[in-house]
């Protein structure tokens, strides 16, 4: 079975801050997967990075695969009230078609 | 956005009693999945659909049913409700090939077994 750590669970900081959230796998992955979630709502989409060593940005959030594709990170600079919501990064593994889900991060930004 | 909806968004249910949810698309896409939500746990896979009539289970599977008859079409059945069945449930779809398996949720179905 594979695994996704997730951290920190909770975060918590003031609008303009910069956080860093991780995902962390003792498996490989053949590509990781980024979500946000709202409440009442399902998770969608932010990014999928496939190759090792893959960075990829959207606006003020940076997403990084590691080297050996057991784990990636989610950069988020100046960070605004806007942000706040459940991150969830997912990994696709050797069976095909599946997701493993990290536990997730609630981000909450006050103004 | 991808057309994937779930039914009943919201359901009360009593413990024993069997309970289905159904989830329907119009993307025509071959994977469909099955996660329930739990604070503290992200999303738990319960099972999966890779064509008409081809399921497969997922890690939290026991206690629960599925059926895909047509493509469209997802079905959850818990067999005898319990409250440790008390969750979120959310249908997701993805086209599952290659390397990339990005998936696309549903609104997500509360329910509550009491």
């Amino acid at each position: 079975t594979q695994l996704l750590e997730q951290s920190p669970q909770f975060l918590s900081i003031q609008e303009g801050e910069n956080l860093t959230v991780y995902c962390n796998s003792s498996s490989v992955f053949s590509s990781l997967q980024w979500y946000r979630q709202e409440p009442g709502e399902g998770p969608v989409l932010l990014v999928t990075v496939v190759t090792g060593g893959e960075v990829k940005k959207l606006k003020r959030l940076t997403f990084q695969f590691g080297d050996a594709r057991k784990d990636s990170s989610l950069h988020i600079t100046a960070a605004q009230p806007g942000d706040t919501g459940l991150y969830l990064c997912a990994g696709a593994g050797a069976s095909y078609g599946k997701l493993t889900f990290g536990q997730g991060t609630i981000l909450t930004v006050h103004p | 956005d991808a057309g994937i909806t779930q039914s009943p968004r919201h359901k009360v249910t009593e413990t024993g009693t069997p309970v289905t949810l159904r989830c329907h698309q119009t993307e025509n896409h071959r994977y469909m999945y099955w996660y329930r939500q739990d604070p503290g746990h992200g999303l738990r896979l319960i099972h999966y659909s890779y064509g008409v009539k081809d399921t497969d289970k997922g890690e939290v599977s026991d206690g629960y049913s599925v059926s895909r008859s047509k493509t469209e079409d997802f079905l959850l059945t818990l067999e005898s409700a319990t409250s440790s069945q008390t969750s979120v449930y959310f249908c997701a779809i993805s086209l599952g090939r290659g390397s990339n398996t990005e998936a696309f949720f549903g609104q997500g179905t509360r329910l509550t077994v009491v």
